[in-house]
């Protein structure tokens, strides 16, 4: 089955804590990207990556670490997070072109306190 | 610049109405992708459709329809005979062919249809 896998799906942690949320996909897909969902914000990119070695910022980058060594994952790393990164997750795929429908990942929710 | 933006924030409706989301974007490119996903109380982002900027055909899938018109850069979304199981939060995105991967998302709409 195709899918985006996100773990954990929920996380609490406190302030200056590193956190790693990870991201798997099987669909072979060159792109995967991070967003974050805030109320009346809508989904906002954090980071994105076209293919292994290759990533770039998206409009909220500050605070936010990726990497992608393999094409299949896309880890997010928070190495100092704060309370104002706490948020709904979600990393999503897509095959190359900007057509291609992206495929979300279940989310992660992460509380900082 | 990119950018999307859904009015409605909360539209509430009785079943069996038709309801309309709006959705209207800006873009300078001339080759763009326009997108709506719907997220349930469950929480996951599920695709409903997509058309690309030389695609100004409308569509309709069993009570969906959309309309997609270039000359007031809006793509909206109706459901007809709205049902329970439409209350969602809709969000319309926007993705443009020079912009490699990056999708503009707008604030979304919450849809509740009461029974």
């Amino acid at each position: 089955e195709a899918q985006v896998t996100q773990n954990p799906r929920y996380l609490i942690t406190v302030t200056g804590k590193k956190l790693t949320v990870t991201c798997s996909q099987n669909m072979n897909h060159e792109y995967m990207s991070w967003y974050r969902q805030d109320p009346g914000l809508g989904l906002r990119q954090i980071y994105y990556s076209m293919n292994v070695e290759v990533t770039d910022k998206g409009d909220v980058p500050e605070g936010y670490k990726v990497s992608r060594k393999e094409k299949r994952n896309f880890p997010l790393i928070l190495e100092s997070p704060s309370p104002n990164q706490t948020s709904l997750y979600f990393c999503a795929s897509r095959a190359s072109g900007s057509f291609n429908i992206q495929y979300f990942g279940a989310g992660t929710r992460l509380s900082v306190l | 610049a990119q950018k999307v933006t859904q009015a409605q924030t909360e539209i509430s409706v009785v079943e069996k109405e038709d309801v309309t989301l709006d959705c209207v974007y800006e873009t300078r490119d001339t080759t763009y992708y326009l997108f709506w996903y719907k997220q349930p109380p469950s929480g996951e982002l599920v695709f409903l459709i997509r058309r690309n900027s030389f695609d100004e055909q409308n569509e309709i899938s069993g009570r969906y329809s959309w309309n997609f018109q270039k000359s007031t850069s809006s793509f909206n979304f109706t459901i007809t005979a709205s049902q329970v199981v439409d209350s969602a939060v809709y969000f319309c995105a926007l993705s443009e062919r020079t912009g490699g991967f990056k999708t503009i998302f707008g604030a979304g709409t919450r849809l509740f249809v009461k029974a």
